[in-house]
């Protein structure tokens, strides 16, 4: 059982507000990733990093940013949150081949 | 780049029935294939892996077959339960290194709801 997680669990904020997702892994896995799960459930990788010090962005342009301080946390920043930012947030870290994921965030901005 | 098509969902069915799910890829190297179960407000489960051609993953009851020659990786179980409802994605990962930085490409999942 892979040891990743998520808070909050759910979130409802207004518009402008700024959030941070937060992510930890007590498995000190270097690789960890960002998915964003539409409300069609497709899955969209929007950062990864390599581990400390190291972030780039995924497939999917995202307004949101990231920071990898250490090892084990990656949060996600929305700096000013928007409708269009509404969607589920997953987390992930990375061992060999196979990638471990937390229980995700829903957000919904209204 | 990289791609992975599921069939079209939702697939609705009665409990002890057989279940396909199809799945195929299209990728320029050799990715390892997997199939990842989401079950309602949580995250994705691992739910079987194959990493090179004619590997069958199996776990839970469901097994896959790496099929290199129909880039195919079909998710089939003899006898589903109520129990297995859920979202299952078909994705693929290129090893990590190059340009590939290891990310999970996935299908765009199947809803599979079984009756009692």
């Amino acid at each position: 059982e892979a040891d990743i997680y998520q808070t909050p669990r759910y979130l409802v904020i207004g518009t402008g507000k700024k959030i941070t997702l937060e992510c930890s892994q007590t498995m000190g896995h270097d690789k960890m990733y960002w998915y964003q799960q539409d409300p069609g459930m497709e899955l969209h990788l929007i950062h990864y990093s390599y581990g400390v010090n190291s972030t780039e962005k995924g497939d999917l342009s995202s307004e949101s940013t990231v920071s990898r301080i250490r090892t084990e946390h990656f949060p996600l920043t929305l700096e000013s949150a928007r409708p269009s930012h509404t969607s589920q947030y997953l987390c992930a870290s990375r061992l060999g081949d196979e990638q471990y994921f937390g229980p995700g965030t829903r957000l919904t901005v209204t | 780049g990289d791609s992975v098509t599921q069939m079209e969902g939702p697939v609705t069915l009665s409990e002890e029935a057989f279940l396909t799910i199809n799945c195929t890829y299209t990728a320029t190297g050799y990715p390892s294939l997997f199939w990842y179960v989401q079950y309602p407000g949580e995250g994705l489960q691992l739910l079987l892996k194959a990493t090179k051609a004619d590997d069958k993953g199996s776990n839970k009851g469901f097994e896959a077959t790496y099929r290199k020659e129909t880039t195919s990786f079909h998710l089939e179980k003899g006898s589903v339960q109520v129990s297995d409802s859920a979202v299952y994605f078909c994705a693929l990962s290129e090893r990590a290194g190059g340009t590939s930085y290891g990310k999970l490409t996935f299908g765009q999942g199947t809803i599979l709801t079984v009756h009692p």
